[in-house]
């Protein structure tokens, strides 16, 4: 066990829709990241967060957007569903962002766009 | 595209073998690091190997890292069927924080 837990665990929705997915980081973990895993890949990196202002995105699109709290949860929007969105989506927390800090992946959300 | 490239896709091998898996990436790295994933669940960090460092040790895990090949390779010594799990590499990138960059991963199989 890692103390990253990630809701829901599973989501099934409508392309065009929104959706939310949270996560709550190890307490002191002050990064948390986002990542995309579609089928059969490897993850790929959304953004990350540290002390609740973006540090870092990756390549995807603008309806992808998040959200950090100081209670060391977090949130990943995607507004206006593609089905290409279908994909697990797993957050990691550490404590800082240097190469070193190892980050702790929670069991990720699998969402469903139909 | 994804900067890690993993060797082989799939292996299978038997109980008490040894399993090794390759990982190839493009460019300047910090650091490499090697992941389990469990059933397409979350990942669980294994062992991290320094730019400057050229094998490391953990338990029955052991990996290298050749930095002017740019590859890196995980061991699996005595292997057992609870090792039977999707192993990635990831990679660092120089002046990218922690930010990881994923392989394509190797899916093992340890039969009994």
């Amino acid at each position: 066990e890692t103390g990253v837990t990630q809701s829901p665990t599973h989501l099934i929705k409508t392309r065009g829709q929104q959706v939310t997915l949270r996560c709550s980081s190890q307490s002191g973990h002050n990064t948390v990241s986002w990542y995309q895993q579609a089928l059969g890949q490897g993850p790929q990196f959304i953004f990350q967060y540290y002390r609740e202002e973006e540090n870092g995105r990756g390549n995807f699109p603008p309806r992808f957007s998040g959200l950090q709290f100081p209670n060391y949860s977090s949130e990943l929007n995607v507004n206006a569903l593609e089905l290409d969105d279908s994909a697990l989506y797993l957050c990691a927390s550490s404590l800082g962002w240097s190469s070193t800090d190892t980050q702790y992946f929670g069991p990720g959300t699998r969402l469903t766009v139909l | 595209s994804q900067q890690g490239e993993e060797d082989p896709q799939a292996l299978s091998i038997q109980e008490g073998e040894n399993a090794t898996m390759n990982c190839s990436y493009k460019t300047s790295i910090n650091n490499l690091q090697w992941y389990r994933q469990n059933s397409g669940r979350g990942l669980v960090h294994l062992i991290l190997i320094r730019s400057n460092e050229r094998e490391k040790h953990s338990g029955r895990l052991r990996v290298t890292l050749d930095t002017s090949k740019k590859s890196s390779s995980l061991l699996i010594t005595a292997s057992r069927a609870a090792d039977t799990a999707s192993y990635f590499c990831a990679i660092i990138l120089t002046g990218g924080g922690n930010k990881l960059t994923f392989g394509t991963g190797t899916q093992l199989k340890v039969e009994l």
